[in-house]
């Protein structure tokens, strides 16, 4: 079955720190990956997207996430948080006929 | 002003009751999906619609039920069969099926008294 999955349930960083959020899905065909983030009290809006081309892709914000084919991973980076950042990560992927979220990221940066 | 609006934000139902979320898009977009978030689970899929008057059901659709006769509109159903209702509810849109990115309403948070 498909699924995705997202190791990390709470991080905690200080300002300026960098972050990687790993995400790893299952699908062995042709897939589209996509980081979304739900700033508190806010809709769900995408940071960014991978469907082809080069692996390394930029999001809004300064985010990035590097699709790795090998490793079935699509990892989010930034190398400096700020406090804004605060919020809960969405990895997702699609399948068949619709996106496959994880379970979630939630992020929080100290000032 | 292209958009999803959901409604109401805040919703209050006793026990047994059928209640039913509103979605209602002007994106012109051709799929649309009903998620539940709670905490810890992420977003897991009730019901997706390709096109007017077809659904399909998701992972979790037991207790729902969802109708699609216009294409700016999608309502939710929470049935009294649904066991445990109390939730986050998001409705998405997306210009085709699966491989679109999805556009995200602001939810309606249910609660069961």
């Amino acid at each position: 079955a498909q699924s995705v999955s997202q190791h990390n349930h709470h991080v905690i960083l200080s300002e300026a720190a960098s972050l990687e959020l790993g995400c790893n899905y299952s699908y062995g065909g042709t897939v589209n990956l996509f980081w979304y983030v739900q700033y508190p009290g806010q809709h769900l809006q995408l940071l960014l997207k991978y469907f082809s081309g080069d692996p390394l892709v930029k999001g809004i914000k300064g985010f990035e996430a590097e699709f790795i084919k090998s490793k079935f991973s699509f990892n989010l980076r930034k190398p400096s948080v700020q406090w804004s950042d605060t919020a809960e990560y969405f990895c997702a992927a699609t399948g068949a006929n619709n996106l496959f979220f994880g379970t979630g990221t939630r992020l929080t940066v100290i000032p | 002003d292209g958009g999803i609006t959901q409604s109401p934000k805040y919703l209050f139902r006793k026990e047994g009751q059928n209640v039913t979320l509103s979605c209602e898009q002007n994106l012109n977009h051709d799929a649309m999906y009903w998620y539940r978030q709670d905490p810890g689970q992420g977003l897991r899929l009730i019901y997706y619609s390709q096109i007017v008057n077809d659904f399909q059901k998701g992972d979790i659709a037991e207790g729902y039920s969802v109708s699609r006769e216009k294409k700016e509109s999608f309502p939710l159903t929470v049935t009294s069969a649904q066991k445990n209702p109390t939730a986050f509810y998001l409705c998405a849109s997306a210009v085709g099926i699966s491989y679109n990115e999805q556009f995200f309403g602001p939810g309606t948070r249910l609660t069961v008294l």
